[in-house]
């Protein structure tokens, strides 16, 4: 079966830093997403992305977060400037089409975010 | 999205059936009922949804009350492997939001 694969599996990162974490999606995927799991807590939803641009965000994705398809196989999470509290389980994932549609999402194994 | 109500961790033998409520008594007739879980170390993975009919796939069974107020997936034989957090989250197919977001779901237990 069709995976999202997510490098590295676990990235330590001193605060201040900037760090982009990796992930391919599914190929005939359309639409991405980042979500996030603080040690302990629920699965947040950080933001979708298609066609190049986002599509919804929550109050979490703020300025020192950016998305991006650099090429047509990556899609990345960029945080500018590291805080303690990004220290957290990152996962990726895609859909063939539009959430609305009962669109199934398919999460990748994730990228433990350490910030020292 | 309506709210969802889950018991914050339940516990099965294995080999036995499961079954794992969720309230919705707030939704609407245009919310479908996903089903989600996420086991040890991994990211969530999809198990069932439903609108109104009870559907059933190779992971599980959906059974979803005749007044929608609650569902209950069904899993007919746990498995060690089947040990995880299960999130019941409601869609509503209006709404144009791109996004799918997680309560605090239900932390099963299997014992052997």
């Amino acid at each position: 079966e069709p995976e999202v694969t997510q490098t590295p599996s676990h990235q330590v990162t001193q605060m201040g830093q900037e760090v982009i974490l990796r992930c391919v999606p599914i190929s005939n995927h359309l639409y991405f997403y980042w979500y996030r799991q603080i040690l302990g807590q629920k699965v947040e939803f950080l933001v979708s992305f298609y066609n190049n641009e986002i599509s919804e965000k929550s109050e979490i994705f703020d300025d020192q977060f950016s998305v991006e398809r650099p090429d047509g196989s990556n899609f990345t999470l960029k945080i500018r400037s590291t805080k303690l509290e990004d220290s957290a389980m990152y996962f990726c994932a895609s859909t063939k089409g539009w959430i609305a549609t009962n669109e199934k999402l398919f999460f990748g194994s994730g990228t433990q975010l350490s910030v020292l | 999205d309506a709210k969802t109500t889950q018991p914050n961790s339940m516990e099965s033998n294995e080999e036995e059936p499961v079954h794992l409520p969720c309230n919705h008594s707030t939704i609407s007739g245009t919310d479908y009922i996903h089903w989600y879980r996420q086991l040890p170390s991994q990211g969530p993975e999809y198990v069932i949804h439903g609108l109104t009919s009870n559907v059933n796939n190779r992971m599980a069974s959906l059974a979803i009350a005749e007044d929608r107020k609650s569902s209950t997936l069904i899993l007919h034989r746990a498995t060690l492997r089947d040990a995880a957090v299960y999130y019941c989250i409601l869609r509503d197919a209006r709404y144009n939001n791109n996004d799918m977001r997680f309560g605090a779901g239900t932390r099963l237990t299997v014992k052997p």
